[in-house]
């Protein structure tokens, strides 16, 4: 499969709990990005790590990046129940002209 | 930020019919757009990688014949669906990359085929 491999598959927890989802690949890459996906919506980016960079903030969120494991975790603070939706890592492979590709995504449940 | 529309956001047609998807980059010039399928309760899968005057390139398993696309300019692609059937009913995404590689999502065509 061209796919990564994201775990779990799915979450759900109440809100004010954190919430982490890890995301594994395959091949070496430029960088790993992180998007949110609501219902039959379009994908919300949330966040881009490089390969040299192994962590990174943005108000809420904190990734993670380890090259040598291959594998990124993202994780929500303080979740919302607005937080709820589909979580998918993509990885930007090295020589792959730029290509996405998508891990198989965690669908979380924040319960107010 | 850059912006990339998608026409139709929803279409419903026959079985046999062919549709066409447009994927336009509206304030940025894309040289290489991206063509992503998503069935539902799944991910995003790559099926083509669209370069502006040249052959899109065909991921492992997508019938180049069924899916044509056809990067005209460097804001526009488009993908046809060619003799529709229900199992092609899907979520479309594409992607554009601007000169600096950062790439943008389109909101998404929802097809549906009856």
């Amino acid at each position: 499969s061209q796919q990564g491999e994201e775990d779990p598959q799915a979450l759900s927890i109440q809100e004010g709990e954190n919430a982490t989802m890890n995301c594994s690949y395959k091949t070496s890459i430029n960088n790993l990005q992180w998007y949110r996906q609501n219902s039959g919506r379009g994908l919300v980016h949330l966040i881009l790590i490089r390969s040299n960079e192994r962590e990174k903030h943005s108000g809420r969120l904190r990734v993670t990046l380890d090259t040598s494991k291959k594998s990124s975790s993202l994780l929500i603070t303080a979740s919302r129940a607005a937080d709820t939706a589909s979580y998918f890592c993509a990885t930007d492979a090295n020589n792959q002209g730029g290509k996405l590709i998508f891990g198989q995504g965690t669908e979380l449940s924040v319960k107010p | 930020g850059a912006v990339v529309s998608q026409h139709p956001s929803r279409v419903i047609c026959k079985s046999g019919t062919s549709v066409k998807i447009e994927c336009r980059s509206l304030d940025f010039q894309a040289t290489t757009m991206f063509w992503y399928r998503q069935f539902p309760k799944q991910s995003l899968m790559l099926m083509a990688t669209s370069n502006e005057g040249s052959k899109a390139t065909y991921e492992q398993g997508v019938e180049k014949d069924k899916f044509l696309i056809n990067h005209a300019s460097l804001t526009l692609s488009t993908l046809t669906v060619t003799s529709a059937h229900p199992e092609d009913s899907s979520f479309y995404i594409c992607s554009a990359r601007d000169r600096n590689y950062e790439q943008y999502f389109g909101p998404g065509t929802r097809l549906t085929v009856t």
